[in-house]
């Protein structure tokens, strides 16, 4: 059982590129989440689905785009990567129902620089 | 927006001491609890969860934790710490509904053999 998958592990990017995060679970969870993590900030919405075919921003959306492609893949674009995006990236998934939210279940994440 | 705030960002503990992590939040309704922890190069995992009923929780790996509505607070203890415990906790709060979760900027804890 995969879980969460991300891709790629690693990844450094100059300035104005752009670049495609990937996400898929096997877990048939309804939601998922991209969170990004930097230092002495914990971790910080970027955008969330909570289920297919709708997405949502988050805390911190600016730079960002993401596509709901199907119930397993969940993308996350930077269409012009800056220095401020260099941080760790995390996809999750859950499948809450009603008013409690099952807990997250997380990849291995991406630690992508900018430069 | 809601909230959540941890009180010690890094916390250096001997074998066998005592740990208690604190963590508050903003929103004053009903919330879902969760503590996560993060192990040296490892992504987060779910440490344990508060919905409702008992506010005492346990979790996995001896810890657990105390949902103290009046306070605000979901406060993380484990009586006697291994040098496995080493890791970065994050505490994390959604409104119940709400599938968004918050988290706190998260505390690292160092256990000294």
């Amino acid at each position: 059982n995969a879980g969460v998958t991300q891709t790629p592990k690693f990844q450094v990017l100059k300035t104005g590129q752009s670049m495609t995060l990937q996400c898929a679970q096997d877990m048939n969870h309804n939601s998922m989440y991209w969170y990004r993590q930097d230092p002495g900030m914990g971790l910080r919405l970027i955008y969330y689905s909570a289920s297919e075919g709708t997405t949502d921003k988050g805390e911190v959306p600016n730079g960002y785009n993401v596509s709901r492609l199907n119930k397993r893949e969940f993308s996350l674009r930077l269409e012009s990567a800056a220095p401020s995006q260099t941080s760790v990236y995390f996809c999750a998934s859950s499948d809450p129902t009603g008013l409690y939210n099952s807990p997250l279940h997380f990849g291995n994440g991406t630690r992508l620089t900018v430069t | 927006a809601q909230s959540v705030s941890q009180h010690n960002h890094h916390v250096i503990l001997s074998e066998a001491a005592s740990l208690e992590l604190g963590c508050n939040y903003s929103y004053g309704g009903t919330v879902n609890l969760f503590w996560y922890v993060q192990y040296p190069g490892q992504h987060l995992q779910l440490l344990l969860k508060y919905f409702s009923g008992d506010p005492l929780v346990k979790g996995i790996k001896g810890f657990e934790a105390e949902f103290i509505k009046s306070k605000f607070s979901f406060n993380l203890r484990k009586p006697s710490v291994q040098w496995s415990d080493t890791a970065e906790y994050f505490c994390a709060v959604n409104e119940r509904g709400d599938y968004k979760l918050s988290f706190g900027a998260g505390t690292t804890v160092t256990v000294r053999a």
